[in-house]
């Protein structure tokens, strides 16, 4: 079955430790992003990529950081520079901009 | 700037009683328009889109939503709730070449037995 996967479920760091998050999708989608989920806040876009070695910045992409080397592939790191990092994260894919994005099953990460 | 906005962070109705979720947005241009639905600890799920054509839009789950243009909105309703339908759903606009989502905050609907 295609979709998107994001590893481990659940995650818990120190403080000022840096984690990486994962996110694989199998769709064939040239777009991916990632979105932090609050309580009440709705999603935020942290960053997203269009195309294999390019991405922008979202409206959160401060203590954050992404690679996109290979297609399928979309990991974002969670720097000690953030400073607020427990929260949940959910990496999304479409096929072109503007489409619907498919959305993986989110990883709660919680910083102690 | 765009922007969506979900009236009510939380709505209760009865079990077999019409939902009516209310979704207003702002766009200079003409938006694609999505519903989504999120159950406890995982990701979205589409429920329906809107982006040109016929105003009134069929989703899963016997959902349903109409685009109305000179009232910016985007209601989702279902004419009879059942209790697998409680979850939280988000709203959402699509306006620029970037493809980016700009959600609202989300409304949880509670159904009662």
């Amino acid at each position: 079955d295609g979709g998107i996967t994001q590893s481990p479920k659940y995650l818990f760091r120190k403080e000022g430790q840096n984690v990486t998050l994962s996110c694989e999708q199998n769709l064939n989608h040239d777009a991916m992003y990632w979105y932090r989920q609050d309580p009440g806040q709705g999603l935020r876009l942290i960053y997203y990529s269009q195309i294999v070695n390019d991405f922008q910045k979202g409206d959160i992409a401060e203590g954050y950081s992404v690679s996109r080397e290979k297609k399928e592939s979309f990991p974002l790191t969670v720097t000690s520079a953030q400073k607020n990092p427990t929260a949940f994260y959910l990496c999304a894919s479409s096929i072109d901009r503007g489409d619907e994005q498919f959305f993986g099953p989110g990883t709660r990460l919680t910083v102690l | 700037a765009q922007s969506v906005t979900q009236l009510g962070s939380h709505v209760s109705v009865s079990e077999g009683a019409l939902v009516l979720l209310r979704c207003n947005y702002s766009s200079s241009v003409p938006p694609y328009l999505f519903w989504y639905v999120q159950y406890p600890n995982q990701g979205l799920q589409l429920l329906l889109k809107y982006t040109t054509g016929a105003t009134l839009v069929k989703g899963i789950n016997g959902f349903e939503a109409e685009f109305k243009k000179s009232e910016t909105s985007f209601h989702l309703t279902k004419p009879s709730a059942h209790m697998s339908d409680a979850a939280e759903y988000f709203c959402a606009v699509s306006v620029d070449q970037g493809g980016k989502l700009i959600f609202g905050q989300g409304t949880e609907l509670s159904v009662k037995p």
